[in-house]
């Protein structure tokens, strides 16, 4: 089975902080994305990544930024944290264009 | 206008009840998920098609690309069934999904 990790399912942070969330795929896949999901909007694209070292801007990137340092890790970096950015992250993965994707558990972060 | 639009937003059903969800769409795709999302967060994909219908277990996916449209359905419903099911589709060979908000369901005994 794909088997996609978040690191936390929990968070609180501080706002201000600097709030890193991981994310590992063990399927060799390609591509790696980051959503956010709240009430009423649905799952929104950060970012996502279709190679190591490569990534694109998804529809709001707007206070975060992204590394793939290896394939099978997507790291989501929160500068500096605060509260509207608290919601539920969910990590996806995916190969080939023809494939599924597959998603983490979640993580749901809450800055206080 | 949602590029992704699902009906209904809310649905509550009784054990044994045939449920439809649907999903409409406004841009040419090159695939439709269905996706299923329980309480606790972790989503997990049903279905991925481009046309015509797949079955797994008690779930059937329809797609009609020509009217833009979409169902799944859910045979013989039972409370384990209650998540969120969520609509997405890809456009192009383009990585990206757009998601539909979603459809909760709650399925009592």
């Amino acid at each position: 089975d794909v088997k996609v990790t978040q690191s936390s399912r929990y968070l609180v942070k501080r706002t201000g902080e600097k709030v890193f969330l991981e994310c590992v795929q063990d399927m060799d896949h390609e591509n790696m994305f980051w959503y956010r999901q709240d009430p009423g909007l649905g799952l929104r694209l950060i970012y996502f990544s279709y190679d190591v070292k490569m990534k694109e801007k998804g529809d709001i990137p707007e206070g975060y930024s992204v590394s793939r340092e290896k394939k099978e890790r997507f790291s989501l970096i929160l500068e500096s944290a605060s509260t509207n950015q608290t919601s539920m992250y969910l990590c996806a993965s995916r190969g080939g264009a023809g494939d599924g994707a597959f998603f983490g558990q979640g993580t749901r972060l809450t800055v206080v | 206008k949602n590029e992704v639009e699902q009906s209904p937003q809310n649905l509550t059903a009784q054990e044994g009840e045939f449920i439809t969800i649907n999903c409409s769409y406004s841009v040419g795709i090159s695939a439709l998920h269905w996706l299923q999302q329980h309480p606790g967060g972790g989503i997990v994909s049903l279905f991925m098609l481009s046309s015509g219908k797949k079955k797994h277990g008690r779930l059937i996916a329809t797609i009609n690309i020509q009217e833009k449209h979409s169902s799944l359905h859910i045979t013989a419903s039972h409370p384990r069934d209650s998540a969120v099911y969520i609509c997405a589709v890809r456009t192009g060979t383009a990585s990206k999904l757009t998601f539909g908000t979603g459809t909760r369901l709650q399925v009592t005994l």
